[in-house]
């Protein structure tokens, strides 16, 4: 069966530190990948996806970048923090789309980013 | 611009009663559409989805409604229990570029 682990699960950081969220799903090959934010009062709001290794698309301009260095690891970085990037990250996978597939996304556990 | 609104952020419900959470889209192009469950500091977890080819599907306690004229979903729950107390999020889309997601309904079931 396919798990998503992303870690770490709580992490407090100064303003203009730098951030690294990591991802890894197992038990498939080629998933896409996705990053997305819940902030208070928005929803979850798509961040990055990865169809594949090294390709990176960005839904949403700032100051955070993805990565996608193997095929089941998907890293979010930031070189400097600002306080708007507090939120809860979540990582995502799903299977590419066939004809009856109904585009689920699934989840990994969340982690919670405070900046102080 | 939202594709997908949901217009309640909460909603109130006795145990026991049916809880009815709705959902309006934009785009008449998205062939399935999908309710999410979570609880406060873990990931969504998937609940139902139903496509657009149908107006109705029910799983268990679970129902979604599609009415497709109106451009309008809505999720039914009943009997609502305890553990039903969650923020529920509606999406659609499905593409490379992942869900499209309402801001959610925050759902509190009272004894």
């Amino acid at each position: 069966s396919q798990t998503i682990h992303q870690w770490p699960a709580t992490l407090v950081q100064p303003v203009g530190s730098p951030l690294s969220l990591e991802c890894t799903v197992e038990g498939t090959s080629n998933p896409n990948l996705y990053w997305y934010r819940q902030a208070a009062g928005r929803g979850l709001q798509l961040l990055f996806y990865s169809v594949g290794i090294g390709q990176i698309s960005s839904e949403v301009p700032q100051n955070l970048s993805a990565s996608r260095p193997q095929d089941r690891q998907f890293i979010l970085s930031s070189k400097k923090l600002l306080l708007s990037d507090s939120g809860f990250y979540l990582c995502a996978w799903s299977v590419i789309r066939t004809g009856d597939t109904t585009g689920e996304l699934f989840f990994g556990e969340g982690s919670r980013l405070t900046v102080l | 611009d939202q594709q997908v609104k949901q217009n309640s952020p909460s909603l109130s419900v006795q145990e026991g009663r049916i809880s009815i959470l709705n959902c309006d889209y934009t785009n008449s192009m998205f062939d399935y559409f999908l309710w999410y469950k979570k609880y406060p500091a873990e990931g969504p977890t998937f609940l139902i989805s139903i496509s657009s080819i149908k107006d109705k599907n029910e799983d268990g306690r679970f129902t979604v409604f599609l009415n497709k004229s109106a451009k309008h979903l809505s999720l039914h729950i009943v009997p609502s229990q305890p553990g039903d107390s969650a923020v529920y999020f509606c999406a659609t889309g499905g593409g490379a570029d992942g869900l499209t997601f309402g801001k959610g309904t925050h759902l509190i079931i009272q004894p």
